[in-house]
């Protein structure tokens, strides 16, 4: 089965910084690669995602980039603000019909004011 | 619209008791899943239901067993809780042919003693 890991598990930025978070996938019939943000004692919700007919996808301050060749995809948060403190979880989906998500372990953000 | 609701949203539980955590959505989505979130392991899926009728199971199933009641409810049941079934649990729903995106529930804490 699909295999997503997650780096790193804690970051923490000054506010106004850029933050990268990086995952790697396993399963090469993976199409489908969704972000979720899980603020403290909150539902995950999805935030970007890309298809892997797709480089980049930008959405005001967050960028995914994806790479199928490495088999890994990014998530960038551009001049961070204290309400982007959140933990994030990157996931893959195989293709073909029906198909689980899979995710990783996930990265808490702490932007520092 | 309420999404997806889940209920209880807290139950602590003597080990070998038994309980359901009851998932219903009303945004007539085919496919219904459960996740346990666990610190550092992420979401990982217990079961899922690919549409109404259907069950499979995910990553960590055993202990638990579920039942897709009709298209709009899907329950997870613990026939005999033990301490490692101590997590919060999301149901979630998504129309497999649509974005692809996981609808979460506001979840339900879960201690076993």
């Amino acid at each position: 089965g699909e295999n997503v890991e997650q780096h790193p598990s804690t970051l923490s930025v000054q506010e106004g910084d850029s933050a990268v978070i990086k995952c790697t996938y396993s399963d090469s019939a993976s199409n489908y690669f969704p972000w979720y943000k899980q603020e403290l004692g909150k539902r995950p919700q999805l935030i970007i995602d890309i298809r892997s007919n797709v480089g980049e996808k930008k959405d005001q301050r967050i960028a995914v980039t994806l790479n199928k060749t490495a088999k890994h995809f990014s998530l960038h948060i551009t001049e961070t603000q204290p309400e982007d403190s959140a933990v994030y979880f990157c996931a893959a989906r195989g293709s073909g019909g029906y198909q689980k998500v899979t995710f990783g372990t996930g990265t808490k953000l702490q932007v520092i004011p | 619209n309420a999404g997806v609701t889940q209920t209880p949203k807290f139950q602590v539980l003597k080990t070998g008791q038994s309980m359901t955590l009851q998932c219903a959505q009303d945004m007539n989505h085919n496919s219904m899943y459960w996740y346990r979130q666990d610190p550092g392991m992420g979401l990982r899926l217990i079961y899922y239901s690919a549409s109404e009728g259907t069950t499979d199971k995910g990553e960590v199933p055993n202990g638990y067993n579920v039942s897709r009641l009709n298209k709009r409810e899907f329950s997870l049941r613990l026939e005999s809780a033990a301490p490692s079934q101590t997590s919060v649990y999301f149901c979630a729903s998504s129309e497999v042919r649509g974005t692809g995106e996981l609808f979460f529930g506001e979840g339900s804490r879960l201690t076993v003693l």
